[in-house]
């Protein structure tokens, strides 16, 4: 079992480039999420899917869009970059809201 | 709405020593509670969690949180560190009847040889 896997691991864009990021469970659960983590901050929720075909925002849902086409992935979408886009994304899976939730290693992001 | 609230953004402790890490939470509805942990350049993993029944619940590792319901609290103890403790700590909340988990700011807690 992988687990929860993302990639890329690290990038760098330019402001107004976009970029997808993919992130992959084998674990066969419902609910996937996506996180923005910044020091001081702790993590903050940008998306989430309770589902297949199911999205719904988070805390901090504005720049970003996401697709969960099948079970199994969830993808981060960042149409065009902002500077303050610029952190460590983690994308995370559970059984249920009252379940463990597993995180991926996280991919780092810069946006110059 | 809920919110965690974690005193303490540094922790530095000696090895050996006692070290208690703080968690408050604000919820109008019942919650489960969470400490995860995240060792350097790595995702966070589970540490323990509180559902129902006992309100002290202990981790593998000697970790031991205790929820207190009347100062809506769910501290983080361990009696003796090691160096190996060394990283970040979020406590965490979700609503019984919600799909997410809201986190803490975090506490890095550094142990001191």
């Amino acid at each position: 079992n992988a687990g929860v896997t993302q990639t890329p691991k690290f990038r760098v864009l330019k402001t107004g480039q976009s970029m997808t990021l993919l992130c992959a469970q084998d674990m066969n659960h419902e609910y996937m999420y996506w996180y923005r983590q910044d020091p001081g901050m702790g993590l903050r929720l940008i998306h989430y899917s309770v589902g297949e075909g199911t999205t719904a925002k988070g805390e901090v849902p504005d720049g970003y869009n996401v697709s969960r086409l099948k079970k199994q992935n969830f993808l981060l979408g960042l149409e065009s970059a902002a500077p303050s886009q610029t952190s460590v994304y983690f994308c995370a899976s559970g059984a249920s809201g009252r379940n463990e939730q597993f995180f991926g290693p996280g991919t780092r992001l810069t946006v110059l | 709405a809920q919110s965690v609230t974690q005193l303490d953004s540094q922790v530095p402790v000696f090895e050996e020593a006692p070290v208690e890490l703080r968690c408050n939470y604000s919820s109008s509805v019942s919650v489960y509670l969470f400490w995860y942990v995240q060792y350097p350049n790595q995702g966070l993993q589970l540490l323990l969690k509180y559902l129902s029944g006992s309100t002290l619940v202990e981790s593998i590792n000697g970790f031991e949180a205790e929820f207190n319901k009347s100062q809506t609290s769910f501290h983080l103890r361990k009696p003796s560190v090691h160096i190996s403790d060394t990283a970040e700590y979020f406590c965490a909340v979700s609503p019984t009847s919600y799909d997410k988990v809201i986190f803490g700011p975090g506490t890095s807690l550094s142990v001191i040889p």
